[in-house]
């Protein structure tokens, strides 16, 4: 069993969808988790940051923790054609330790 | 971008031959990584260094080195370039500020092994 798992998809929604991302993990000891959005050819993008489990909200962004079962989310409301990218999860256990990554979902939102 | 900047951003090499990817960070942190991102694998880590000096193997260490003089360098050499090394190299930071400790990535580094 990989580390961290997330579907490649692709992710087809029209545009105003709310879109869910998810990962799961098995890794007990994780506390840092990290979403990135990659645009073709360019290098990932820090969206989201949460220590621990919980809820965090950004604008359209909304990043969910929950360690009992192992799984963290990215939600995106009112998805634009510019949130069509590839959204990579990563993690860690430590504060200097690597992230470990999942493979990413490939999102594309038409208008 | 948090200040780092990797170079070339592109290079075609031929097999055999040593090829160095060159990281630089505007802000000393600490905690600066290499990875390489290939389809059908994501990111995957090659080395990480925790300071001068100081440096460790990640996933996929075999054919590469690293070296760290000073805070803001950290260099990836491909000993002898294999086909199998053609990728896209990403380095990244990640910052020890009191309770964040987020990771940053450089734009990458198209690499091509002919």
């Amino acid at each position: 069993q990989k580390e961290v798992e997330q579907d490649p998809g692709p992710l087809s929604v029209p545009e105003g969808a709310i879109v869910s991302l998810n990962c799961t993990y098995s890794n007990s000891a994780f506390q840092y988790f990290m979403w990135y959005r990659q645009y073709s050819r360019k290098g990932p993008e820090l969206l989201m940051y949460t220590y621990s489990s919980g809820n965090k909200e950004d604008g359209r962004f909304t990043a969910q923790v929950d360690k009992s079962s192992k799984y963290i989310s990215l939600f995106i409301r009112d998805s634009q054609p510019s949130d069509s990218a590839t959204y990579l999860c990563a993690m860690s256990a430590r504060a200097g330790t690597a992230l470990i990554f999942g493979k990413g979902t490939t999102l594309s939102v038409s208008s | 971008d948090a200040g780092i900047t990797q170079s070339p951003r592109h290079k075609v090499t031929e097999t055999g031959t040593p090829v160095t990817l060159r990281c630089h960070q505007t802000e000393n942190h600490r905690y600066m990584y290499w990875y390489r991102q290939d389809p059908g694998h994501g990111l995957r880590l090659i080395h990480y260094s925790y300071g001068v000096k100081d440096t460790d193997k990640g996933e996929v260490s075999d054919g590469y080195s690293v070296s760290r003089s000073k805070t803001e360098d950290f260099l990836l050499t491909l000993e002898s370039a294999t086909s199998s090394q053609t990728s896209v190299y990403f380095c990244a930071i990640r910052t020890d500020g009191t309770g964040r400790t987020e990771a940053f990535f450089g734009q990458g580094t198209r690499l091509t092994v002919v």
